[in-house]
């Protein structure tokens, strides 16, 4: 949807390596998230981008971090990976207007061992 | 803070139609959203009301909005085993100096042939 490409598909790692998570974009939009989906949790913002270089915490960003150096890409980085973080990862962008909805990627499964 | 709730399950039989209920506290909400999530994907915007519409009809979807009661409603007629899936209820809050989407957790909606 809205030209958005998540790599990996699928990820398989152990405790404590470091994971980078990238998210492309062909729309040009303005914003940019990260969230993750856990059951019963529903998505959870992690961190999000509302500009080249403009980044910004979401409500459980510990332990993660995103860098957006060009318009079309916003990576995300789990420094040092724990089990906690396996996850569904999604992300998503939008122009940052008013009734402008979000656009999902297909998702990132990560399993950290 | 802004919170959106949606009960986590539903299940109904194929033909019967589906309700999914959502509440939100935010009362300043302008756009609300109902995305659809199908294995393995993204979220897909599915429809969208504004919050100055009491109603929205759009083929076997309805969506309800009781703005006094920050209760909004996705009524699916005629359900089919497709629809099978989770539904999520979404929020926009924000002004020209910024919107975002605040979603709730997901109501996963079971169909039974």
């Amino acid at each position: 949807d809205a030209g958005i490409t998540q790599s990996p598909r699928h990820k398989v790692t152990e405790t404590g390596t470091p994971v980078t998570l990238r998210c492309h974009q062909t729309e040009n939009h303005r914003y940019m998230y990260w969230y993750r989906q856990d059951p019963g949790h529903g998505l959870r913002l992690i961190h999000y981008s509302y500009g080249v270089k403009d980044t910004d915490k979401g409500e459980v960003s510990d332990g993660y971090s995103v860098s957006r150096s060009k318009t079309e890409d916003f990576l995300l980085t789990l420094e040092s990976a724990t089990s906690s973080q396996t996850s569904v990862y999604f992300c998503a962008t939008t122009t940052g207007d008013s009734n402008q909805p979000q656009h999902f990627g297909d998702g990132t499964r990560l399993s950290i061992l | 803070g802004e919170d959106v709730e949606q009960s986590l399950f539903l299940s109904v039989r194929e033909g019967d139609s589906s309700v999914i209920n959502c509440t939100y506290t935010d009362s300043s909400s302008t756009y609300l959203y109902w995305y659809k999530q199908e294995p393995g994907a993204g979220l897909q915007l599915l429809t969208y009301i504004f919050s100055n519409m009491d109603m929205k009809q759009d083929q076997r979807l309805t969506v309800l909005l009781n703005k006094k009661d920050k209760h909004l409603s996705l009524r699916i007629a005629d359900t089919q085993t497709g629809d099978s899936a989770i539904y999520f209820c979404a929020v926009e809050v924000g002004d020209t100096g910024g919107f975002k989407t605040i979603f709730g957790a997901g109501t996963r909606l079971f169909v039974k042939a």
